[in-house]
């Protein structure tokens, strides 16, 4: 079993959809959560950390469930820049390391 | 500050060839990385290093070497490349110290280099 599962998708979605991609992790003394976000052919960036009490960054909100081990992003009122693949990353117990899963690729159409 | 910066940005290699990767990081960093990615399995840790002098090793070290002279440079060495490194190399950098915790264990991502072995 992989240490962080996602859907690759890809999700097609219009304009303006509300889009949600969830994440389950297999560790779990896992210490912090993370979505990052990557565009096709470049390095992954930092979307949003994951807080157990949940948090929101504008049309982003990003909610964690220790108990079932489980991440989720929602998008909302998605942008055709909102297109790229979203990894969802969890990190460890001690020294800085970090596990990511494959990503889920995200397609916003016209 | 041009953040991380990797040299180079391509590569086409022979099996049994060696070449060095270059990272370098402008943010003054402690810990650095080297991750491969390839198609359905994410990015994994190749090796890592906690300040200057020191190396450890990450999920999938074969085959590579790194070296951290300096603190913001970070080499991976391939000494005989093999078809099954063919992948795309990023390099990344955080923040070792204490304090805010975001801040502490955000990496921030080179462009990468792609590698292709023949």
């Amino acid at each position: 079993r992989k240490e962080v599962e996602q859907d690759p998708g890809p999700f097609n979605v219009p304009e303006g959809a509300t889009v949600a991609f969830n994440c389950t992790y297999s560790n779990s003394a896992s210490q912090s959560f993370f979505w990052y976000r990557q565009d096709c052919r470049k390095e992954p960036k930092l979307l949003m950390s994951v807080y157990s009490s949940g948090n929101e960054d504008g049309r982003f909100t990003a909610q964690l469930n220790r108990a079932s081990q489980y991440i989720s992003l929602l998008i909302r009122d998605s942008k055709l820049s909102d297109s790229a693949t979203y990894l969802c990353v969890v990190k460890d117990t001690g020294f800085q390391k970090l596990v990511f899963g494959t990503g889920t690729r995200l397609l916003v159409s016209p | 500050n041009a953040g991380v910066t990797q040299t180079p940005k391509f590569r086409v290699l022979k099996t049994g060839q060696s070449m060095t990767l270059l990272c370098a990081q402008d943010m003054n960093h402690e810990y650095m990385y080297w991750y491969r990615q390839d198609p359905g399995m994410g990015l994994r840790l190749i090796h890592y290093s906690v300040g200057e002098g020191t190396t450890a090793k990450g999920e999938v070290p074969d085959g590579y070497n790194v070296s951290r002279l300096k603190k913001q440079n970070f080499l991976l060495g391939l000494e005989s490349a093999a078809p099954s490194q063919t992948s795309v190399y990023f390099c990344a950098s955080s923040y070792a110290s204490l304090g805010e915790r975001e801040l502490q264990e955000t990496q921030y991502f080179g462009p990468g280099t792609r590698l292709l072995v023949l």
